[in-house]
């Protein structure tokens, strides 16, 4: 497999369920991130992790927690949501170094319904 | 802080027109600008780049240049086909750092997305 890889592609769960959404690259990145693109809004940065370390959080609820085990894979477990967080979730690598940014490389997305 | 603005969409046109979608920025430092399009039901795929003042990126016949003085990077195409139907991001990405160490890190800030449908 190449590029970025998020599973599942589609998922809807109830407002009381605990689910996880899988994020994994295979491009040698040392960065990777959450967004939320809703309908009818700019795409929102929920968190960033670079070297395995979450250096940024946009405010999102902690009914949202991210998890990156290592650098290949990021996990973003989902609990209590309301029916607003229904979105399509985009994960995202890059190759960072303090000469910039490289390869800039985001996954199809999975679609999150909240019943 | 940075922030992306694009035209209201969506964008109705017939196949071969010409297609122009406006973008303009506001950043603090001097940012790489890019353009990326997501079609029904994938993630985002970048088009096309600009990284300083009046590069122009181009890619499958779309253009935009860089414009400091307006700062602003329109999306142009001469003749447009059906398969480009799509949502076009403008977005920008400036230098972030983080807590740990000075790992420096491409934080992209997009702008709202503008729908383009092309018919035959």
């Amino acid at each position: 497999e190449t590029g970025v890889t998020q599973t599942p592609r589609h998922l809807v769960m109830g407002m009381t369920n605990k689910k996880s959404l899988k994020c994994e690259q295979h491009l040698g990145h040392n960065a990777m991130y959450w967004y939320k693109q809703s309908a009818k809004k700019p795409l929102e940065l929920m968190f960033v992790y670079s070297l395995e370390e979450r250096v940024e959080n946009n405010s999102v609820p902690s009914r949202f927690s991210p998890e990156c085990p290592n650098s290949s894979h990021l996990f973003l477990h989902l609990h209590t949501l309301q029916p607003e967080d229904s979105a399509l979730y985009l994960c995202a690598s890059s190759q960072e170094s303090l000469s910039g940014t490289y390869g800039y490389t985001f996954g199809s997305g999975t679609r999150l319904t909240v019943v | 802080g940075d922030s992306v603005t694009q035209m209201e969409g969506p964008v109705t046109l017939s196949e071969e027109a010409f297609l122009t979608i406006n973008c303009t920025y506001t950043a603090t430092g001097y940012p790489s600008l890019f353009w990326y399009v997501q079609y029904p039901g994938e993630g985002l795929q970048l088009l096309l780049k600009a990284t300083k003042a009046d590069d122009k990126g181009s890619n499958k016949g779309f253009e935009a240049t860089y414009r400091k003085e307006t700062t602003s990077f329109h999306l142009e195409k001469g003749s447009v086909q059906v398969s480009d139907s799509a949502v076009y991001f403008c977005a920008l990405s400036d230098l972030g750092l983080s807590d740990a160490g000075g790992t420096s890190y491409g934080k992209l800030t997009f702008g709202q997305g503008t729908i383009l449908t092309v018919h035959p």
